[in-house]
Parts: C-alpha cells; structure tokens; sequence
C-alpha cells in the first residue's frame, strides 16, 4: 500500500526556519517524481515545489523561491522541504503528493499525504 | 501563467441530481487537465487525468470531458459520499502546475 506521511510542522514566528519530511513507503520511491503543495486556511491547492526522481531537477513557484529548498533521501524513501524566511502568508496546510505517469505519458498526482499544518504567528 | 477558472464556486444539490463543473483555461492546455476530490480535513484524492481518464477505483457515476480551454466534470448520480470540494488542475506547463479556485458541493 502506497504511503506518505508528512512530519515536521508546528508554530514559528516570522522570519523562522521549518523542516518538513515525508516518509514514503509502499512503493519504489527512488522512481517517482515528488512535489510539495500547500493550503492555506479554507483557501484552495497552491503548487509549491517539484523535484525529480534523482534530484536533479527542481522547480519552485515564484512565492517560495529563494527561501524554500526541496531535497530528496532515495536511500531514506524521504521527501524534504526547508523552510526559511517564513512569512504569515506561508501559514498553510503542506501535502507531499506523488507523480505517476501513464502509459500515455499523461501525469497526474496520484497518491497524496495527509498533510501537516505549518503556523507563521508571533 | 496559465489561469483556471472553475464555476460555479458552490453548489447546493439533492441525491441523486446530476451535477455539472466546469473549469475554464486562460489559455489552451490540451488534454492535460485532472480533478481531484477533497473532503474537509483530508488531502485531496484523485479523480480523472488526462481531461476524460477515470482513476482506478473512482465510481463511474465520475466523468470529465473536454479539452482546450473548457473542461467539465460530471457527478451523473448525486451520492451523499460525494458531497465534498473538488479542484481542477492543468498539467500543460508541467512541472510548474495550477490548480482552479475550487468548487464545493453541499447537500440541499
């Protein structure tokens, strides 16, 4: 059974740094493409961050870039996110979420965690 | 960046009503257009990709249709399981995806 479990939220104040992992199990994760997207309070999905299967690749959306890094263990099965720079608007809901693509080639986010809540408050 | 624009923003229906979605493109995206489910508190569950596919293990009573710019999902029987929030998303620039405002489906 496919899993991703988020870890690693909590209160920080403005300006603060926060780490978020996603443990995957069930599947080869060294194989699979990850992303981040977030959900602010009773606001909707906001694409955060990809990166590719090794690594090598990555793309953030332009309201994180430069304060967010994703990362990736494949030796861990682990999915990171450093944040830094945190801001009140950064206040959200952080889903790890997988890639599968079809035999088609057509992608999609098929497998999602369960999220973990990330509070910018002094 | 590529826009989508979902309508109506809320629904109210009966079980058993036939419900209707649409998702709007600011520019053409193919067919590279999923929906997704999300119940409140949950993370969102995949519906249909590639505009039309259904996931494996979504009821058929789910059917999304459409390509370009305009896009619809279809609930053909209202199920008291269905009432949730559903968001369309587009996969044209991929890795660098959007997803529409939401639309939420509540019990008349």
């Amino acid at each position: 059974e496919v899993q991703l479990v988020e870890s690693g939220g909590g209160l920080v104040q403005p300006g603060g740094s926060l780490r978020l992992s996603c443990a995957a199990s069930g599947f080869t994760f060294s194989s699979y493409e990850m992303n981040w997207v977030r959900q602010a309070p009773g606001k909707g999905l906001e694409w955060v961050s990809y990166i590719s299967s090794s690594g090598s690749t990555i793309y953030y959306a332009d309201s994180v870039k430069g304060r967010f890094t994703i990362s990736r263990d494949n030796a861990k099965n682990s999915l990171y996110l450093q944040m830094n720079s945190l801001r009140a608007e950064d206040t959200a809901v952080y889903y790890c979420a997988r890639v599968s693509r079809s035999d088609t080639a057509m992608v999609n986010f098929d497998y999602w965690g369960q999220g973990t809540l990330v509070t910018v408050s002094s | 960046d590529i826009q989508l624009t979902q309508s109506p923003s809320f629904l109210s229906a009966s079980v058993g009503d036939r419900v209707t979605i649409t998702c709007r493109a600011s520019q053409g995206i193919s067919s590279y257009l999923a929906w997704y489910q999300q119940k409140p508190g949950k993370a969102p569950k995949l519906l249909i990709y590639a505009a039309s596919t259904l996931q494996s293990g979504v009821p058929s009573r789910f059917s999304g249709s459409g390509s370009g710019t305009e896009f619809t999902l279809t609930i053909s029987s209202l199920q008291p399981e269905d009432f949730a929030t559903y968001y369309c998303q587009q996969l044209n620039s991929y890795p660098q995806v959007t997803f529409g405002g939401g639309t939420k489906v509540e019990i008349k």
